[in-house]
């Protein structure tokens, strides 16, 4: 399994740009990018996940170059409620079997 | 959309005892993993089944079990319960998949060992 690296904090005003960069040099050839979102108390949630280039749902962007050794998260314009833990995870069914390793997450504060 | 659904979401227990957690996937989701939380931690793996078949197991303690039936939901056993098993417990499931593997978590259970 890849091991990540990420910040450990991050803070940020409300509607500013969030970019969270996730370095996983060994990635494998069929491994998956994968990000989720933490409250407290809560489940980790999915939020994005990609192979290569740029991904785009309703709530982030992914962006992995082509070396795949890193990806970075961008989260548009945060909120108040975007305060969270981050994760970043490298894997898949064809690499890491059904075992998961989460890192240390980036703890996001968003300030008014 | 239906979620995964854990049961109980809050269980006090005292030293030495036992306890019981479940888990009910997603239909049709064919893996289902149990994760660990402490205080201010991240997420520790714990095991993880396929096709109700034992995959993986991660940092589960001797005195931890788990099984998954054919209905697919699942079941951690936990007996001679320690202080330090407080923690939430989560469970996830994913759908089966080509490659890639997006987990979708319970709400967890919150376990307090006095």
């Amino acid at each position: 399994l890849a091991k990540t690296t990420q910040p450990i904090s991050m803070d940020s005003y409300e509607g500013q740009e969030v970019n969270i960069t996730c370095s996983h040099n060994n990635i494998a050839t069929n491994d998956y990018i994968t990000w989720y979102q933490q409250f407290p108390s809560q489940g980790p949630r999915f939020i994005i996940q990609g192979y290569k280039t740029k991904v785009t749902n309703e709530v982030a962007s992914l962006f992995i170059p082509a070396d795949r050794k890193s990806s970075t998260l961008s989260l548009p314009r945060v909120s108040l409620s975007d305060t969270a833990v981050y994760y970043c995870l490298v894997g898949g069914r064809n690499t890491g079997g059904f075992k998961t390793i989460f890192g240390a997450g980036t703890r996001l504060f968003v300030k008014a | 959309a239906a979620g995964v659904i854990q049961s109980p979401r809050h269980l006090i227990k005292e030293k030495r005892e036992t306890a019981t957690l479940k888990c009910y996937p997603i239909p049709r989701h064919d893996t289902v993993y149990w994760y660990q939380q402490g205080p201010g931690q991240d997420p520790q793996f714990l095991i993880s089944f396929y096709e109700k078949m034992q995959s993986d197991k991660g940092s589960i303690p001797d005195r931890f079990s788990a099984q998954q039936f054919s209905d697919y939901h699942s079941e951690l056993n936990m007996s001679s319960l320690e202080l330090g098993d407080s923690a939430l417990y989560f469970c996830a499931s994913s759908p089966p998949t080509g490659g890639s593997e997006t987990q979708y978590f319970g709400p967890g259970t919150r376990l307090l060992v006095l």
